[in-house]
């Protein structure tokens, strides 16, 4: 069964940094693209970025309110991705999603049960 | 990048059903015919029920189903259950390895 387990969320103030994980099992890895998504509360969901994998050059992408600010990662040898984010503004509050697509597939499978993060002083 | 456009909400009675409307443009749903829905209940992990505009992952109910015309795409979920009461995304590959959501559409079971 494959899962997905997010970590790292909390307070944070604003102009602060935080950093997510996310722990993956039960599929290929290195088969698979790596997705952040958010939910702020009583809004709709925003795609955050993705990392490919070795074979793609670990080639990542982000949506326009967070290049710049935030940084995908992942470490293949622990199965895990990473969410950095910098610069961190109370617009960022929201649950962030780890989910995943597999290459060739361009929809997510598999999600986490989601991480909060609350930008505020 | 502007969201997908969805219908902030719509109801249907059980056994009723119900479409769900994915608007996009020429760049993305009008270019690609990859959407692919999604249902979220509160607190819980968003779940696909359709991908590529049509298909079905296994597991999914045959009620969940989906298509695309022009820049438009739809989820009909026909034989409404309580259980289907719930926040609806469509969603899609752009361009440049990106991707967008709907708005989100909240699905009443009256």
């Amino acid at each position: 069964e494959m899962q997905l387990v997010e970590s790292g969320g909390g307070l944070v103030q604003p102009g602060g940094s935080l950093t997510l994980s996310c722990a993956a099992s039960g599929f290929i890895f290195t088969g698979s693209a790596m997705h952040w998504v958010r939910q702020a509360s009583g809004k709709g969901l925003e795609w955050v970025g993705q990392i490919k994998g070795k074979v793609h050059s670990y080639a990542t992408a982000y949506g326009a309110s967070v290049t710049g600010r935030f940084t995908i990662s992942r470490d293949d040898s622990k199965n895990t991705a990473y969410l950095q984010m910098n610069s961190l503004k109370s617009e960022d509050t929201a649950v962030y999603y780890c989910t995943r697509h597999e290459y060739g597939d361009f929809h997510f499978d598999s999600w986490g049960q989601g991480a909060l993060v609350i930008v505020s002083s | 990048q502007p969201a997908l456009t969805q219908p902030a909400s719509v109801s249907g009675s059980p056994g009723q059903s119900i479409t769900i409307s994915c608007n996009g443009s020429t760049s993305d749903l009008g270019s690609y015919n990859l959407v692919s829905w999604y249902q979220k209940h509160p607190g819980k992990a968003p779940k696909v029920l359709i991908f590529e505009g049509g298909k079905r992952p296994s597991g999914v109910s045959y009620r969940f189903s989906g298509s695309r015309s022009g820049n438009t795409a739809s989820l009909t979920i026909s034989g409404l259950q309580a259980d289907d009461e719930a926040d609806y995304f469509c969603s899609s590959y752009i361009y440049s390895n990106s991707w967008i959501f709907g708005g989100g559409t909240k699905l009443t079971v009256l």
